[in-house]
C-alpha cells in the first residue's frame, strides 16, 4: 500500500459527459502528480501540484482541469469527454516539489462509451 | 534534455533464470534513476531508486540495478525469475531542475515469467 488513495476506481460514462476523479496524497507528502495512461500513447504527465499550487503542465487537454485544496487532495475534472479518453488516470505523490520518489495510487480507470 | 530509453519491449524468462531489462539514459548532469513495477491493474510500485550514492542499488523482492555513467545505463537484474514477477516494468529518469515535466518514463518492458 502506497498510501495515496484515488476514487473510484472504475467509471464508465458516455461522450460529452463530465467527471471528476479524486486523490488523496500520502501523509505529509506536498506535491500532487497526475498521469494518464493508454495502450497507445503510454504514461503521459498532465499536471502538478505542489502545496495548493500548480507547478508544472504536461500534456494536458484544455477540456481537462485540476487542482489541490488546502488539505492537500487534488481532483481532476475531465469535461466533454471522447471516446479517446478512455484510459487509465494515476495520482502520485511525493514530499517535496523537485525531490524523492514517486508513489502512485492504484488508479482510476475510466472507460467512455 | 532527459529521456530514457528501454531497449525490449518484452522479455520472457523460465522460472529460475536470471532477468535482466534493460534501460539506457540520457541526461546533462548526474540524474536521479529510478525502476518501478506495475503490475496488471494496479498502481505503479517503486523496486528501486539510485540518487548518487553506491552505483549498485539493492531493490525489493531481490531486484537490483547497477548504475554505470560510462554506458549511460541502468539495467535491472534478479538472480532468479519467480512467477510473481511477472509485470510491466519502467525505467524512469529525474530531472528536478526542469519547471515542467520533471521525470521521465521509458515505454516499458513487459516480463513474462514461464513456469
Amino acid at each position: 500500500d502506497s498510501g495515496v488513495t484515488q476514487t473510484p476506481k472504475h467509471l464508465i460514462t458516455a461522450t460529452g459527459q463530465r467527471v471528476t476523479l479524486r486523490c488523496s496524497p500520502r501523509s505529509g507528502d506536498l506535491s500532487v502528480y497526475w498521469y494518464q495512461q493508454s495502450l497507445d500513447q503510454g504514461l503521459q504527465f498532465l499536471i502538478q501540484y505542489y502545496n495548493g499550487e500548480e507547478r508544472a503542465k504536461g500534456n494536458i487537454l484544455e477540456r481537462f482541469s485540476a487542482q489541490q485544496f488546502p488539505d492537500l487532495h487534488s481532483e481532476l475534472n475531465l469535461s466533454s469527454l471522447e471516446l479517446g479518453d478512455s484510459a487509465l488516470y494515476f495520482c502520485a505523490s511525493r514530499q517535496g516539489s523537485n525531490t524523492g520518489e514517486l508513489f502512485f495510487g492504484e488508479g482510476s480507470r475510466l472507460t467512455v462509451l | 534534455a532527459q529521456s530514457v530509453t528501454q531497449l525490449d519491449s518484452h522479455v520472457s524468462v523460465s522460472e529460475g533464470t536470471p532477468v535482466l531489462l534493460r534501460c539506457n539514459y540520457s541526461s546533462s548532469y548526474s540524474p536521479s534513476l529510478f525502476w518501478y513495477v506495475q503490475h496488471p491493474n494496479k498502481g505503479l510500485q517503486l523496486l528501486l531508486k539510485y540518487t548518487s550514492a553506491a552505483t549498485l542499488v539493492k531493490g525489493i523482492n531481490g531486484f537490483e540495478a547497477e548504475f554505470k555513467k560510462s554506458e549511460t545505463s541502468f539495467h535491472l537484474t534478479k538472480p532468479s525469475a519467480h512467477m510473481s514477477d511477472a509485470a510491466e516494468y519502467f525505467c524512469v529518469v529525474s530531472d528536478p531542475w526542469n519547471t515542467g515535466n520533471q521525470f521521465y518514463f521509458g515505454t516499458g518492458t513487459s516480463l513474462t515469467v514461464i513456469p
